[in-house]
């Protein structure tokens, strides 16, 4: 059973940079079928799709965040990870790694448990 | 602002059957069959419960069945029961973003 895990920092402060590091277990992130994912949800609020990056380093972006975000990947260790700069409390949420597959890659169909992170001083 | 349209909330008593709405555009919905429905439980990741419009994954009832008409996707449960009580997010491949959002669904079992 495919398993993700989320890890990092639960603390950021305003103008630094988040980083976290998602842990596959249970499959190969070098599957040529899929791609890895982040998306976010704030407090009480819906989700935003962060972007996702494919095994070879490919990887595409929300327009929205493009400007601030990279992804990288780590075959070796079976891991991800996301990197997003110049935060401010407007990026206070709960992050999640994910699987993403089908027609454009658009479907999520495995989930890490989430981790919030939350930009104060 | 989603980029997908959803109402804030839905209701209905266990056992009847309710629809819940996700509206976008011809550069999404329209134009894809790529429209996805996950179900989120409070504190929990969000769980897949329809895919490419109208499939189900393995392990998910046949109370939920999706269809999608025009810029329109709609997500429909049957039988409601107890545990149905969740939020609900409409996805679908967009290609100026990839994935777009809807705002999300409140469901409320009576």
């Amino acid at each position: 059973q495919l398993q993700l895990q989320e890890s990092g920092p639960g603390l950021v402060k305003p103008s630094e940079t988040l980083s976290l590091t998602c842990t596959v277990s249970g499959g190969s992130i070098s599957s040529s079928s899929y791609y890895w994912g982040w998306i976010r949800q704030p407090p009480g609020k819906g989700l935003e799709w962060i972007g996702i990056i494919y095994y070879s380093g490919s990887t595409y972006y929300n327009p929205s965040l493009k400007s601030r975000v990279t992804i990288s990947v780590d075959t070796s260790k079976n891991q991800f990870s996301l990197k997003l700069n110049s935060v401010t409390a407007a990026d206070t949420a709960v992050y999640y790694c994910a699987r993403q597959t089908g027609g454009g890659a658009y479907l999520i169909d495995y989930w890490g448990q989430g981790t919030l992170v939350t930009v104060s001083s | 602002q989603s980029a997908l349209t959803q109402p804030a909330s839905v209701s209905g008593s266990p056992g009847q059957s309710i629809t819940i709405s996700c509206t976008g555009t011809s550069s999404d919905v329209g134009d894809y069959n790529y429209v996805s429905w996950y179900q989120q439980h409070p504190g929990k990741a969000p769980k897949l419960m329809i895919y490419d419009v109208s499939n189900r994954p393995s392990g998910v009832s046949n109370r939920f069945s999706g269809s999608k008409s025009g810029n329109t996707a709609s997500l429909t449960i049957s039988g409601l029961q107890a545990e149905d009580e969740a939020d609900y997010y409409c996805s679908s491949y967009t290609s100026g973003t990839t994935v777009a959002f809807g705002g999300g669904t409140k469901l409320t079992v009576l």
